[in-house]
């Protein structure tokens, strides 16, 4: 399977630890985005790489979220001191790029906050 | 910012053809219309993608009016696996991804 992976696929922690899920790309995708979504809602957008550069990061992202793509392949997002409230799914997906800048999706990672 | 518009709920019965309207009425000129579906527990997955007039590709049509604030996508002959969210999204090509906004969806649910 070449699709978007992501480990774990769920997680389950207490309140105050620090969380870190992998997503692996499409391998010729550049383009790498992490998206949160809670029950009933549509995916946000969270953050955007081009290859291992952080391009955009949106304003849901506090400073106890942070996100690499060390080489380029591979991304970690890491959520320290987690609180209820970061209770979602987290979605990777990854492009191409270009005009049609299709995304193609993970099955996300699940996090439960206790 | 173009903001979309959509019903929250659809209900249809298998066999039938499926029409779900979008509206975006600050869409931007380079804006494209980008539908996605997403079934529990997985992430969305793109359907179909145009700029303007009709596109079609093996699942869905997509149906761009010339003043381009509005779209439909229509779901031929559906289903029961059709029952998903489906999200309509307006994307500007190349450029910051803060704005990409996938909204609440519509809820399709196709029955016997």
């Amino acid at each position: 399977d070449t699709g978007v992976s992501q480990n774990p696929r769920h997680k389950i922690t207490k309140r105050g630890q620090n969380v870190t899920f992998r997503c692996d790309p499409i391998s010729e995708h550049n383009r790498l985005y992490w998206y949160r979504q809670t029950l009933g809602q549509g995916p946000e957008f969270l953050t955007y790489f081009q290859n291992e550069a952080q391009l955009e990061k949106s304003r849901l992202l506090s400073d106890r979220f942070s996100a690499e793509r060390p080489k380029g392949s591979f991304s970690t997002l890491e959520i320290q001191r987690t609180e209820q409230g970061d209770s979602a799914m987290y979605l990777c997906a990854s492009s191409l790029g270009g005009a049609n800048n299709e995304q193609f999706f993970g099955p996300g990672t699940r996090l439960t906050v206790l | 910012l173009a903001k979309t518009t959509q019903p929250i709920s659809m209900d249809s019965y298998e066999g039938q053809e499926v029409n779900i309207t979008c509206s975006h009425n600050n869409i931007a000129t380079n804006d494209y219309i980008t539908w996605y579906q997403q079934f529990p527990s997985q992430g969305p997955r793109f359907i179909i993608q145009g700029y303007k007039t009709k596109v079609t590709n093996e699942v869905a049509s997509l149906f761009i009016p010339a003043d381009r604030k509005s779209s439909t996508l229509s779901l031929p002959r559906v289903s029961l696996s059709d029952t998903a969210v489906y999200y309509c999204l307006v994307e500007p090509p190349n450029s910051g991804y803060s704005t990409l906004t996938f909204g609440k969806g519509t809820m399709l649910l196709v029955s016997p």
